[in-house]
């Protein structure tokens, strides 16, 4: 089983909101990811928890704020964003410790008005 | 110079024919390599993985490492209108562990029935 979950499908938030993208995998995974991507390019890291711990912070801005409650949760709350910050957010988990490729949850279609 | 580099496409091929995609990447020490598809306003799906010189076939796919060359492609046999997607290739830069992944921009594949 490689499943990732991510809540909720869809959000459309102002930008004085304060809302919450969550995400679980019960795979035993060690590591686990929030990207951004944006039509047509790639996913963007944005944060990695290794461990629970925040091991990469691409220097994303601190309107948004991860969260590792344990190891098969991972949160990222949103607060006062920008229209630029729509995209589609995506959660990934990893085993870690060797084992390194990364299995995406279908992602949260962030709409900021 | 960006890290993996993959021509963006559009990339046409008829039905039944073999579809060849390729990636380089600039970082000698990457060891690890990755390829996902992504349809249309989906996910990324890990559809292959390849950490050795040399081919790895898993049904109609078959990865290709070179690693003197610095190039890793994949080839899908039998090609089918399914198989329409983004694929992206994505490694692990050497000196940032393999929890972070670099991207390339995608080639987009269309099976032309």
């Amino acid at each position: 089983d490689t499943e990732v979950t991510q809540t909720p499908k869809h959000l459309v938030m102002g930008m004085t909101n304060k809302k919450s993208l969550k995400c679980e995998q019960h795979m035993g995974h060690r590591a686990m990811y929030w990207y951004k991507q944006k039509a047509k390019k790639p996913p963007e890291l944005m944060f990695v928890y290794s461990y629970e711990k925040l091991s990469i912070n691409e220097s994303v801005p601190s309107r948004f704020s991860p969260e590792c409650p344990n190891s098969s949760l991972l949160n990222l709350h949103l607060h006062a964003l920008q229209p630029e910050d729509s995209a589609l957010y995506l959660c990934a988990s990893s085993q870690g410790q060797g084992s390194y490729e990364q299995y995406f949850g279908p992602g949260t279609r962030l709409t900021v008005t | 110079q960006k890290e993996v580099e993959q021509n963006s496409g559009p990339l046409s091929v008829p039905e039944g024919a073999i579809a060849s995609l390729n990636c380089t990447y600039s970082d000698r020490g990457s060891q690890s390599f990755f390829w996902y598809r992504q349809y249309s306003g989906k996910s990324p799906e890990l559809i292959m993985f390849i950490y050795s010189n040399g081919d790895k076939e898993d049904g109609r796919f078959t990865a290709q490492l070179n690693k003197a060359s610095q190039y890793v492609s994949l080839l899908i046999r039998d090609s089918q209108p399914s198989d329409s997607a983004t694929y992206l290739c994505a490694a692990p830069p050497f000196n940032f562990g393999n929890e972070k992944l670099t991207f390339g921009t995608g080639t987009r594949l269309t099976i032309i029935p």
